[in-house]
């Protein structure tokens, strides 16, 4: 099955740089890779996603960037502010989309 | 408004007392699911259902039953709950088709003693 890995576990970034967290894929199948922000107390919230046919898309201050002969997928959120630190989580879904595996996530520090 | 609920919130409880987590969404997805998040692990599939009537085994089924007899409704079921199933759990609904955005509901934090 699908095993999705994701790097780094926690990063801590000075107010205003930027942020990248990577992740990568087993299942050559997988077509569907959307990354999740998850607030202190609150539930997972999709924050943006990307489809296996388009190599990077752009929403405001975040990107996410595929590589699908590597199989890795990134986020990138520029000009980070206080209120991006949250645990990020990608994901990776099949064919069908019946199911989305989720990585391990990474914990997002801004520091003003 | 457009949500996925689940009941109860918070919830404590004693090895082997039968418990219930409801789920229930008011969007007509067809896809549900039922995950457990635990620290360094994020997010693992316990079970998902594809239609009514529809179940299957998501990575960590083990301990865990669900019946999915409405569209709408996807409860958890743990049998004979153990201190390994404390954690916290998320019911989360979607549209078929691969593309679609999953919606969480609001997570039910279970202890058990």
């Amino acid at each position: 099955g699908e095993n999705v890995e994701q790097h780094p576990s926690t990063l801590s970034v000075q107010e205003g740089d930027s942020a990248v967290i990577k992740c990568t894929y087993s299942d050559s199948a997988s077509n569907y890779f959307p990354w999740y922000k998850q607030e202190l107390g609150k539930r997972p919230q999709l924050i943006i996603d990307i489809r296996s046919n388009v190599g990077e898309k752009k929403d405001q201050r975040i990107a996410v960037t595929l590589n699908k002969t590597a199989k890795h997928f990134s986020l990138h959120i520029t000009e980070t502010q206080p209120e991006d630190s949250a645990v990020y989580f990608c994901a990776a879904g099949g064919q069908y989309g019946n199911k989305l595996v989720f990585g391990a996530g990474t914990i997002l520090r801004v520091k003003s | 408004e457009a949500q996925v609920t689940q009941n109860p919130r918070y919830l404590i409880t004693v090895t082997g007392k039968k418990l219930t987590v409801t789920c229930s969404q008011n969007m007509n997805h067809e896809y549900m699911s039922w995950y457990r998040q635990d620290p360094g692990l994020g997010l693992r599939q316990i079970y998902y259902s594809m239609n009514v009537e529809v179940t299957d085994k998501g990575d960590v089924p083990e301990g865990y039953k669900v019946s999915r007899k409405e569209k709408r409704n996807f409860p958890l079921i743990l049998e004979s709950p153990s201190p390994n199933q404390t954690s916290l759990y998320f019911c989360a609904s979607r549209r078929a088709g691969s593309y679609n955005e999953q919606f969480f509901g609001p997570g039910t934090r279970l202890t058990v003693l």
